[in-house]
């Protein structure tokens, strides 16, 4: 079975920081381009950052760059979402997907949520 | 990098069919043929239904078809049941950003 699973996720006060870990199983993980997507309590679904097979492209949506670091291990089957300098806005479950063609996001993990708050 | 826009809640009785809209521009949409569409109960993640505009992944009931004319993509499902009240999302891969989603549309079977 395909599977993602998150986890990382918590309580940080703002200007916090927090990591987001995505492990891959059932599938060859090196070879899916992978997204990280958000969805604030009560709102619609966001991209947030992408990542290629080979580690080489990254991309974020302007609400996170230069914040959020994405980046995978793919030895370890696992995504990361490195999250610095966190704003109340951030509050979100977080989503691991995994890319089947050009966006279109065929396995979705669970979510992990982040609430920033003081 | 604004959303795709779709209404913001569609209803149909059982039985009906309904289509939900979702526009954007050249530069996503109606620049290629790269949109997908999404389900999402409740408290769940969202799971896919479509991509490729017409494409329909595999376990999804032949119910639920999509097209495309110009910056508009639609999802239509035909011969509409209880189990089908949920949210719906597309998406679109774009030009400035890798990804768009829309702003979502709310199912209501009455």
């Amino acid at each position: 079975e395909v599977r993602l699973v998150e986890s990382g996720g918590g309580l940080v006060q703002p200007g916090g920081s927090l990591r987001l870990s995505c492990v891959a199983s059932g599938y060859t993980f090196s070879s899916h381009w992978m997204y990280w997507v958000r969805q604030a309590p009560g709102r619609g679904l966001v991209w947030v950052s992408r990542i290629s097979t080979d580690v080489t492209k990254t991309n974020y949506a302007d609400s996170v760059n230069g914040r959020f670091t994405i980046s995978r291990d793919n030895a370890k089957s696992t995504l990361y979402l490195q999250m610095n300098n966190l704003r109340v806005d951030d509050t979100a479950v977080y989503y691991c997907t995994r890319d089947l063609t050009w966006g279109a996001m065929d396995v979705w993990g669970q979510g992990t949520t982040v609430t920033v708050s003081s | 990098q604004s959303a795709l826009t779709q209404p913001a809640s569609v209803s149909g009785s059982p039985g009906q069919s309904i289509s939900i809209s979702c526009t954007g521009t050249s530069s996503d949409v109606g620049g290629y043929d790269h949109v997908s569409w999404y389900q999402q109960h409740p408290g769940k993640a969202p799971q896919l239904l479509i991509y490729e505009v017409f494409n329909r992944f595999s376990g999804v009931p032949d119910r639920f078809s999509g097209s495309k004319s110009g910056n508009t993509a639609s999802l239509t499902i035909s011969g509409l049941q209880a189990e089908d009240e949920a949210h719906y999302y597309c998406n679109s891969y774009s030009r400035s950003t890798p990804v768009v989603f829309g702003g979502g549309t709310k199912v209501t079977v009455l």
